[in-house]
């Protein structure tokens, strides 16, 4: 079993949806929990991070950590087609001193 | 313009040929790693380096070779190319283990035929 595990999709929503996100996680000593968008043909890009448990907000994007249920939202309000990308959740233990990934998440948003 | 330059963009190599990836960043960060991504597999780790002459293995390091001579580069080595080695490979860096976030460079897309 892979220590994070993220809703496969694709996701296709039309603009304007709010759109989640999830990746759920099994190693309890996970701190810092990210999210990347990546583009297509694109190197990941970093979207939010955030530590431990809580909420992150960055104008439309707001991250959601639940460590209690080791799961991780991404929340895209007022999504547009220009938000149509692969999302990829990663985590790391600090002590590891490594990132998982999980395997990603291809959103569409239809205009 | 600072970040994550990757040389080269595509690459064709015949199986047992030998080939380096190049990496470099300009952000003084002392972290570097490099990724393959394979489609419905993610990002997996192949070896990183916390430093100048410091490097560790990932979870698929078989096959390939890393040194850090200097801050700014981190090489990618394939030995003897096969074709399970058909990837995209990211080479990232970040001041600390990632916890804050990676900068990725764009990619280096490799057929090994």
């Amino acid at each position: 079993q892979k220590e994070v595990e993220q809703d496969p999709g694709p996701l296709s929503v039309p603009e304007g949806a709010i759109v989640s996100l999830n990746c759920t996680y099994s190693n309890s000593a996970f701190q810092y929990f990210m999210w990347y968008r990546q583009y297509s043909r694109k190197g990941p890009e970093l979207l939010m991070y955030t530590y431990s448990s809580g909420n992150k907000e960055d104008g439309r994007f707001t991250a959601q950590v639940d460590k209690s249920s080791k799961y991780i939202s991404l929340f895209i309000r007022d999504s547009q087609p220009s938000d149509s990308a692969t999302y990829l959740c990663a985590m790391m233990d600090t002590n590891a001193g490594k990132s998982t990934f999980g395997d990603g998440t291809t959103l569409t948003v239809k205009p | 313009n600072a970040g994550v330059t990757q040389t080269p963009k595509f690459q064709v190599l015949k199986t047992g040929q030998s080939m380096t990836l190049q990496c470099a960043q300009d952000m003084n960060h002392e972290y570097m790693s490099w990724y393959r991504q394979d489609p419905g597999m993610g990002l997996r780790l192949i070896h990183y380096s916390v430093g100048a002459g410091i490097t560790d293995q990932g979870e698929v390091p078989n096959g390939y070779n890393v040194s850090r001579s200097t801050t700014e580069d981190f090489p990618l080595r394939l030995l003897s190319a096969a074709p399970s080695q058909t990837s995209v490979y990211f080479c990232a860096s970040s001041y600390g283990p990632g916890g804050r976030g990676y900068t990725f460079g764009s990619g280096t897309r490799l057929t090994v035929v």
